[in-house]
């Protein structure tokens, strides 16, 4: 069965700082993995995503997304926090074969101090 | 492109109702998603419908229940409400074309309906 674990369920991160946001999965075959932000009594907003090639995913808001397949991590980077980038993000992933449904980690809250 | 629109946004109900969800997908798109999404138990998958069939289900009990119009329209029904299905089901759309793209396919969110159960 297919997993994400989100390790840190809070990161703070000072506004101008890098941020990085873990994910880590485990699939039975090849993972399509998906990145989502929540911003409060909103739905998710699709970030980015890596399907195949490159390791490095490039995303919305300067969001991007590095995949490696030995430590099986897909974490979310950002070059420069802004203080709008408060929210709660989700790791997801797919398989390529079985069930076709997207699974969720538990979330990280960010929270980037002015 | 419209989003994906959800209706009613807020829901209040007492125990032992029925309540019905509203899901328009984003135009084109022949795939919906629920999932409920509460503070203990995160983001779980409902259920998958494409082309009006139910394609893939998660672990809720059959009081759970969903559905697919020709248009891609979707609803989601839960019987015999409990305290406990207070949560905000989210709908979210994708193409839904056919092969591994099923796969690879962007699922993009509605905002929501949030229900309380009284």
């Amino acid at each position: 069965a297919q997993s994400v674990a989100q390790p840190e369920d809070q990161v703070n991160v000072a506004e101008g700082n890098p941020l990085t946001v873990k994910c880590t999965y485990s699939v039975s075959g090849n993972p399509y993995l998906f990145w989502y932000v929540q911003y409060p009594n909103r739905g998710l907003q699709f970030l980015l995503k890596y399907i195949t090639g490159d390791n490095l995913v490039k995303g919305s808001y300067g969001f991007e997304a590095e995949f490696n397949k030995s430590q099986t991590s897909f974490h979310l980077k950002k070059p420069s926090a802004l203080v709008s980038d408060s929210a709660l993000y989700f790791c997801a992933v797919r398989d390529n074969f079985g069930n076709e449904k997207l699974t969720f980690g538990t979330g990280t809250r960010l929270t980037i101090i002015p | 492109k419209a989003g994906v629109t959800q209706t009613p946004r807020y829901l209040i109900k007492t125990r032992g109702q029925q309540v019905t969800l509203s899901c328009s997908p984003i135009s084109g798109h022949r795939s919906v998603s629920w999932y409920q999404q509460t503070p203990g138990q995160g983001l779980q998958f409902l259920f998958e419908y494409f082309s009006e069939t139910q394609r893939n289900k998660g672990n809720f009990p059959g009081r759970f229940s969903g559905r697919q119009f020709s248009n891609s329209r979707s609803e989601m029904n839960v019987s015999t409400l409990e305290l406990g299905d207070s949560a905000l089901y989210l709908c979210a759309s994708s193409p839904g074309t056919s092969g591994m793209s099923l796969r690879t396919d962007t699922q993009y969110f509605g905002p929501g309906t949030r229900l309380t159960v009284l």
